[in-house]
């Protein structure tokens, strides 16, 4: 059965330091999505992407954050100067598009800002 | 803007007990709703859902019944396993959009 992966699964950095989530959807769906999950929190929505460019994106996705898809099977989420409020569990998620909203998740990475 | 509800767990049963997760929401249109499960250690998985109102999503011998008159989406099994242990999160997306909003979700202990 077809999964969304993602690496790492653990990520440790220090504060300040650029980091790069990636994430292997579905292949043949269309919309991606990263979410997070901060310890004892709400899952919360980060951004969507769809035909290589945001589709949708939340008041937590500011300018320290970036989504890419740098070829055809990747899709990125770069924090570009991690603070410690970042350490959370991100998901990433994929959906076939069109009609459909189900998404399905990967098993997340946990980053860890110290 | 939108919000989901859940019941504050962890909820603990017997196994072959009934369970319900009460679920409510506030949206504005008619959102499709959704619940997930969680098991350790892995990610969010689809449980079942429901796109208008009235419609019953099941899988797995749980179901819940979209009911816009209340705002609810409640989660029911009837004979829970050890093996059900885990995390439930209700969600929804609001018409036009496709991110979803989640619950704070509810843990689950089946005991044997």
């Amino acid at each position: 059965e077809p999964e969304v992966t993602q690496t790492p699964s653990h990520q440790v950095t220090q504060m300040g330091q650029e980091v790069i989530l990636r994430c292997v959807p579905i292949s043949n769906h269309l919309y991606f999505y990263w979410y997070r999950q901060i310890l004892g929190q709400k899952v919360e929505f980060l951004v969507s992407f769809y035909n290589n460019e945001i589709s949708e994106k939340s008041e937590i996705f500011d300018d320290q954050f970036s989504v890419e898809r740098p070829d055809g099977s990747n899709f990125t989420l770069k924090i570009r100067s991690t603070k410690l409020e970042d350490s959370a569990m991100y998901f990433c998620a994929s959906s076939e598009g069109l009609g459909s909203n189900e998404q399905f998740f990967g098993p997340g990475t946990r980053l860890t800002v110290l | 803007g939108d919000s989901v509800t859940q019941m504050e767990g962890p909820v603990t049963l017997s196994e072959e007990a009934f369970l319900t997760i009460n679920c409510t929401y506030t949206a504005t249109g008619y959102p499709s709703l959704f619940w997930y499960v969680q098991y350790p250690g892995e990610g969010l998985q689809l449980l079942l859902k429901a796109t208008k109102a009235d419609d019953k999503g099941s899988n797995k011998g749980f179901e819940a019944t979209y009911r816009k008159e209340t705002t609810s989406f409640h989660l029911e099994k009837g004979s829970v396993q050890v093996s059900d242990s885990a995390v439930y999160f209700c969600a929804l997306s609001s018409t036009g959009r496709r991110a979803l909003t989640f619950g704070s979700g509810t843990r689950l202990q089946v005991q044997p």
